[in-house]
């Protein structure tokens, strides 16, 4: 079973802080998705990262697939309250029929 | 429009009872799933079904049976509920159930077996 490691698990900071969160696995992965969810909401996607090495920037949002596609991260610059949520990466593996998520990232971003 | 809803948005009931939760997508997507998301968030899949053909059946009790009466319809049904079932249940659909496909979650149903 692959499995994709994210961390921190939880992380509160001030608004205006940059921060990165991780999502790692000793496994390959075809491509890599982040979502965010909001409390008493399902996820909702951001970004799909196909290409070892891509860098996809979404506004504020930075995201990066590793080159041997084995880990991705995501970094927001200046964060604000808007940006609070569960970060979710979830990854295709090769040949299979179904997504694999990581635990998520609670992000609370304090005015 | 939502895209895929879900019924209920809150189902609470005793050990024991038998429930179902419904789901639908109107984006004429060809492939629906189940999520179970823990206490701690970690959302694990359960079922997908590609046009009405079950493709993934998950190490998942046999209380729990999920029915596709059209690739727009799977809903989830769950004989003798036990405390572990306690849990926020998402449905999802891609368009064609590749890897690269957005998932499309519905607004979840949160359990709570007593």
């Amino acid at each position: 079973t692959q499995l994709l490691e994210q961390s921190p698990q939880f992380l509160s900071i001030q608004e205006g802080e940059n921060l990165t969160v991780y999502c790692n696995s000793s496994s390959v992965f075809s491509s890599l998705q982040w979502y965010r969810q909001e409390p008493g909401e399902g996820p909702v996607l951001l970004v799909t990262v196909v290409t070892g090495g891509e860098v996809k920037k979404l506004k504020r949002l930075t995201f990066q697939f590793g080159d041997a596609r084995k880990d991705s991260s995501l970094h927001i610059t200046a964060a604000q309250p808007g940006d609070t949520g569960l970060y979710l990466c979830a990854g295709d593996p090769p040949g299979s029929e179904k997504l694999v998520f990581g635990k998520g990232t609670k992000l609370t971003v304090n005015p | 429009d939502t895209a895929v809803s879900q019924t209920p948005k809150y189902l609470v009931t005793q050990m024991g009872n038998d429930k179902s939760i419904k789901c639908e997508q109107n984006l004429g997507h060809d492939t629906m799933y189940w999520y179970k998301q823990d206490s701690k968030k970690f959302l694990k899949i359960m079922f997908s079904y590609n046009n009405k053909e079950l493709i993934i059946n998950e190490t998942v009790p046999n209380r729990f049976s999920p029915k596709s009466p059209d690739k727009a319809h799977l809903n989830l049904h769950i004989n003798s509920l036990e405390l572990g079932d306690s849990a926020v249940y998402f449905c999802a659909s891609t368009r064609m159930g590749e890897g690269t496909d957005t998932q499309y979650f519905g607004p979840g149903t949160r359990l709570t077996v007593l």
